[in-house]
């Protein structure tokens, strides 16, 4: 069915270090994804998207990777700063169905 | 930037009251999307808008709930009467195609049913 789901619920990572937030996703007929960030109290935010014929797209800091293979979609934060702090979602969409479906999201905190 | 404007902000009604909620989407996106987000959880479609017409309702519990969107611009959601378990933010967004990832989103309205 349309479920996407993350392996963590939370990430802690250092400042400046790099972070790794996860998001399995279970419909093979989803051909388009997208990584949104939510700061608290507002609503989310667009990040990165990436289309199934990719397996890799990039951005200003953020990477975006696809495994259609395992139904895994990762998005990569490097040198993290205290202003990425926030829930990070990833969504899919159904090919045909026109609706973008929600993960439950990944809260990251930045140590000092 | 445009933005998409969400009232009220904030929402406290108790059980069996009637709210309403209102969107006003970035100029020229005729594609309009309310969203619920129960704390903790990702935002789950309610109804999709092209223009005027309801594209999608289907998560919408009709029961309770109603949205429209009249003049194919703003639009508002309704609940009545509310039940504790609609206490959530309610979020809307927007897309200038019929379908686009790319979704903006205004800050929401958060409820409390008591």
């Amino acid at each position: 069915g349309e479920s996407v789901g993350l392996h963590l619920p939370t990430l802690s990572v250092q400042e400046g270090d790099n972070s790794i937030i996860n998001c399995a996703y279970s419909n093979s007929a989803s051909d388009y994804f997208i990584w949104y960030k939510q700061e608290s109290g507002k609503g989310p935010q667009f990040i990165i998207d990436i289309r199934s014929n990719m397996d890799k797209r990039q951005g200003q800091r953020v990477t975006v990777l696809l495994n259609k293979t395992v139904k895994h979609l990762s998005l990569q934060i490097a040198a993290t700063q205290p202003g990425d702090s926030a829930v990070y979602f990833c969504a899919e969409n159904v090919a045909g169905a026109q609706k973008l479906v929600f993960g439950q999201g990944t809260r990251l905190t930045i140590n000092p | 930037e445009a933005e998409v404007a969400q009232s009220p902000r904030y929402k406290i009604t108790e059980k069996s009251q009637a709210v309403a909620f209102w969107c006003d989407p970035i100029s020229g996106h005729a594609t309009l999307y309310w969203y619920r987000q129960i704390l903790g959880q990702g935002p789950e479609l309610l109804v999709q808008f092209q223009d005027e017409s309801v594209v999608d309702d289907s998560q919408l519990p009709k029961d309770r709930f109603s949205a429209e969107r009249l003049k194919g611009v703003d639009s508002t959601l309704k609940i009545q009467p509310a039940e504790l378990g609609d206490s959530a933010m309610y979020l809307c967004a927007c897309s200038s195609g019929r379908y686009t990832g790319e979704l903006f989103f205004g800050e929401g309205s958060r409820l409390t049913v008591l």
